[in-house]
């Protein structure tokens, strides 16, 4: 089945430095990847939605000079936290569109960011 | 705006014995309804969906949801619970007329399965 990649699992980061997330599709073409944050005990919130070859579109509230998120192939979206801060410390999952009749969402297992 | 609420922060039932974790939704058009399942530090798996037809929806694990449009609701249920069910399960939706947008997700219900 569909699997999506993403790495790291988990990294640990000094205050002021940027940390890149990467995001694959590893066996289907993904033209829509969606990035999500997640706080301790609570639920999923949408950050941005990152379309193939185009700018993403970030939710209200969510910094996109802060979370740079890139979307250069049909496999591969990438989301930076430049100059990241304790409170950037989150669980942050992607998700890839599979389109087609029966359309599917699929999960990276997520990254656990951790800054210092 | 689509919405949903899933009440209950954490259900708690002994093995053996039913479970419901309950989910109610909001969308302006037709819902497309998930139920995901995440294990402590883990991403989220699948267990089922709701599109169109049968208003239960059997999924993985032995799992199953059913669609209720009058109350707006696609409870999650399974007839015997097991203690490796204890999970953090997820509602989602989306607006089924509004192709490539993103779930929106409940909060969350921690189910804590006692041997």
């Amino acid at each position: 089945g569909a699997v999506v990649s993403q790495h790291p699992s988990w990294v640990i980061c000094k205050s002021g430095t940027s940390v890149k997330i990467e995001c694959r599709s590893l066996d289907f073409q993904a033209t829509t990847m969606f990035w999500y944050r997640q706080f301790p005990k609570q639920s999923l919130m949408l950050m941005a939605t990152s379309n193939e070859g185009s700018k993403a579109t970030y939710e209200q509230g969510v910094e996109k000079d802060k979370f740079l998120i890139n979307h250069a192939s049909l496999t591969l979206s990438t989301l930076t936290v430049t100059s990241a801060h304790p409170e950037d410390s989150s669980f942050y999952i992607c998700s890839a569109r599979l389109q087609g009749l029966n359309e599917k969402l699929f999960f990276g297992s997520g990254t656990q960011l951790s800054v210092l | 705006a689509q919405s949903v609420a899933q009440p209950e922060d954490q259900v708690n039932v002994a093995e053996g014995n039913p479970l419901t974790v309950k989910c109610t939704y909001s969308v302006s058009g037709n819902p497309y309804l998930f139920w995901y399942v995440q294990y402590p530090n883990r991403g989220l798996q699948f267990l089922l969906k709701y599109i169109t037809g049968d208003n239960l929806v059997k999924g993985s694990y032995g799992f199953e949801a059913e669609f209720n449009k009058s109350q707006t609701s696609f409870h999650l249920k399974k007839p015997s619970a097991l203690v490796s069910d204890s999970a953090l399960y997820f509602c989602a939706v989306r607006d089924l007329n509004q192709a490539g947008t993103a779930l929106i997700f409940g909060k969350g219900t921690t189910l804590s399965v006692s041997s």
